[in-house]
């Protein structure tokens, strides 16, 4: 069952290029790595996913290791609206075969920009 | 745009009440799922559903129970509210035909039990 780490906060200016690292050690073959920004009072909303080295879309990027067992957000030039807390999400809704699997949160990392 | 609504924003129950969480969504997904989030612990999935009537319990299903009674309605039931049960309660959806796919967030519901 895959664990999730992340920082609880981090902190950064207007213009720079934050990088959240999520640890997840026993991540299972089948485990996809997503990632979620949820604003005050607010539900998660999705941000980017994958299963292996990089992938970018038009607000983040997400780069994972060869050996899967950590990932990293990036962020480029955040503004005062990317203030948010940022989760991690490690694992599968249904494996290879159908069973079920399993889905788990990080306990989010709260990003602070500052002008 | 996919929508997901949750009946009440801000709930207050007394110990021992039946409380009812409604969530609705309007873009025919197969799968809803219910989570808590509570402080330092970020999301954990109650239960979800992968169609109509099914059911599949999370990682903490304890003292809760769902209904889904039709595909586009979900709902939470807390047979005898606890203090420990005071959260903020997330209703998802997502569309049902992959292994691991975008989850829908509805703007959840913060439970106090009294």
């Amino acid at each position: 069952l895959a664990k999730t780490t992340q920082p609880i906060s981090m902190d950064s200016y207007e213009g720079q290029e934050v990088n959240i690292t999520c640890s997840h050690n026993n991540i299972a073959t089948n485990d996809y790595i997503t990632w979620y920004q949820q604003f005050p009072s607010q539900g998660p909303r999705f941000i980017i996913q994958g299963y292996k080295t990089k992938v970018t879309n038009e607000v983040a990027s997400l780069f994972i290791p060869a050996d899967r067992k950590s990932s990293t957000l990036s962020l480029p030039r955040v503004s005062l609206s990317d203030t948010a807390v940022y989760y991690c999400l490690v694992g599968v809704l249904r494996n290879y075969g159908g069973s079920q699997g399993n889905l788990i949160f990080g306990k989010g990392t709260k990003l602070s920009v500052k002008p | 745009d996919v929508k997901v609504t949750q009946s009440s924003r801000y709930l207050v129950k007394r110990t021992g009440e039946k409380v009812f969480l409604e969530c609705v969504q309007d873009m025919d997904h197969e799968n809803m799922f219910w989570y808590r989030q509570d402080p330092g612990l970020g999301l954990r999935l109650i239960y979800f559903s992968y169609d109509v009537k099914m059911k599949e319990k999370g990682d903490i299903p304890e003292g809760y129970s769902v209904s889904r009674e039709k595909k586009e309605r979900f709902s939470l039931i807390l047979e005898s509210a606890s203090t420990n049960q005071t959260s903020m309660y997330l209703c998802a959806s997502s569309f049902g035909t992959g292994r691991q796919e975008t989850q829908y967030f509805g703007p959840g519901t913060r439970l106090l039990v009294l």
